[in-house]
Order: C-alpha cells, then sequence, then structure tokens
C-alpha cells in the first residue's frame, strides 16, 4: 500500500509568521508532488506543483522537495488569517503526462493562523 | 469556463434507494475521478476513467457503479445506498500537461 503520511495538526501559527506543512511518502519512485488547499466545506483546490528536487516558489508558497528523503513540504510566509485551511499533500508514482492517472492523498494538515 | 460541476450539491436518502450523482468538465480533460472524502479518512477514490470509454476501480468501489457518457460528463451511481455511503463525493478531472486533479464543489450525500 503506497501512502502518504502527514501530521493530522492542528498547526497553529500566529499571523506573519511562517507555516511549514510537512508530508513523506513510501512510494520511492514518485515523480509529481501537489498541495491542495481545502478550505471547510470546500472543495480541494490546487496550488502547487513540484516535479524536481528543490524549491518551487509562488508568491508567499513555496514547495520544497527532496526524493531522497521521500520528503515534501509547504511553506507559506507571512501568514494570514485567510491561510486557515486543510492542506492535502498528493502524490503520483510518474513524471509529467505518465500512465498512472491517480493521485495518493494524504489526510491533511489543519493550520489555524491566529490574528 | 464552469470547470467541473457536480449536482446535486446536498441529497438525503433512505437505505436501499438509489440516485446517481452527476459530474461533467468543460476543459476537455481525458481522465476523470470519483472520490469519497470522510472525516479521518481523508480522500479516497472510488472509481476513474483514464479515458472516454474506459472506467476502472479505485480504492473503495464496493456498492457503487459509473458511467462515462462521454467525455465531458462522468457519473456515479449508488443503486442501494447504505448508512455507510454517507459521505461527501468529489468528482474531479486531470489536466493534459500534468497529472494535477481538478476538484468539482461536491455532494453531500446523508444517507438515513
Amino acid at each position: 500500500q503506497k501512502e502518504v503520511e502527514q501530521n493530522s495538526g492542528p498547526l497553529s501559527v500566529p499571523e506573519g509568521a511562517i507555516a511549514s506543512l510537512n508530508c513523506t511518502y513510501s512510494d520511492r519512485g514518485s515523480q509529481s508532488f501537489f498541495w491542495y488547499r481545502q478550505y471547510s466545506g470546500k472543495s480541494p483546490e490546487l496550488i502547487m506543483s513540484i516535479y524536481s528536487n528543490g524549491d518551487k516558489e509562488d508568491g508567499r508558497f513555496t514547495a520544497q522537495l527532496n526524493k531522497a528523503s521521500q520528503y515534501v513540504s509547504l511553506l507559506i510566509r507571512d501568514s494570514q488569517p485567510s491561510d486557515s485551511a486543510t492542506y492535502l499533500c498528493a502524490v503520483n508514482p510518474y513524471k509529467v503526462g505518465g500512465s498512472n492517472y491517480k493521485l495518493t492523498f494524504g489526510k491533511g494538515t489543519l493550520l489555524t493562523v491566529n490574528p | 469556463n464552469a470547470g467541473v460541476t457536480q449536482t446535486p450539491k446536498f441529497q438525503v436518502l433512505k437505505t436501499g434507494q438509489s440516485m446517481t450523482l452527476q459530474c461533467a468538465q468543460d476543459m476537455n480533460h481525458n481522465s476523470m475521478y470519483w472520490y469519497r472524502q470522510d472525516p479521518g479518512m481523508g480522500l479516497r477514490l472510488i472509481y476513474y476513467s483514464a479515458s472516454e470509454g474506459t472506467t476502472d476501480k479505485g480504492e473503495v468501489p464496493n456498492g457503487y457503479n459509473v458511467s462515462r457518457l462521454n467525455k465531458r460528463e462522468f457519473s456515479l451511481r449508488l443503486e442501494s445506498a447504505a448508512p455507510s455511503q454517507t459521505s461527501v463525493y468529489f468528482c474531479a478531472s486531470r489536466g493534459p500537461l500534468g497529472n494535477e486533479q481538478f476538484f468539482g464543489p461536491g455532494t453531500r450525500l446523508t444517507v438515513l
């Protein structure tokens, strides 16, 4: 059973701080990694994708990937109360456009940003 | 561009009743998915369709059937609803360039 593990939280940070969300995965062959944000009562929304080792930045969000350690993280700089949500990590074992069509999701980390 | 749409938004069924959840996407995506989400269980794949004309079981297919009606539409049917099928159901489609999936707004189903 390929697994994706996340700390369920809740992770509580003050407004303006850096929130760090972590995810580990068991399939060493995994190639595609995604972070989704899910507000309470809403559907998951894709916020970051990363395919190569290292950092990928998009605005206040940075995704970090370390395939050797089978670890992917999401940093949120200057956290805002509007960032309060559950963050889901998702993994696919193939590269972009590969033939495996399924994502494996972690159970999510609840982030609370306190004003 | 509406993205992925789902109907209905809410539904209450009695045990043994049947219903079909509808999903449509206007992004010309090939692959579509049905998930259920339960507290503490995360998102679990029920069925998926890699392309028009094909469907495959996911992690929790028992009690469900699907139809890929055409490239746009992928429906999920509960033939005889059970209380264990009380959940939030999400439909998703997969973009052509990567493995990202895009989700519909969900259907909240309660089976009494």
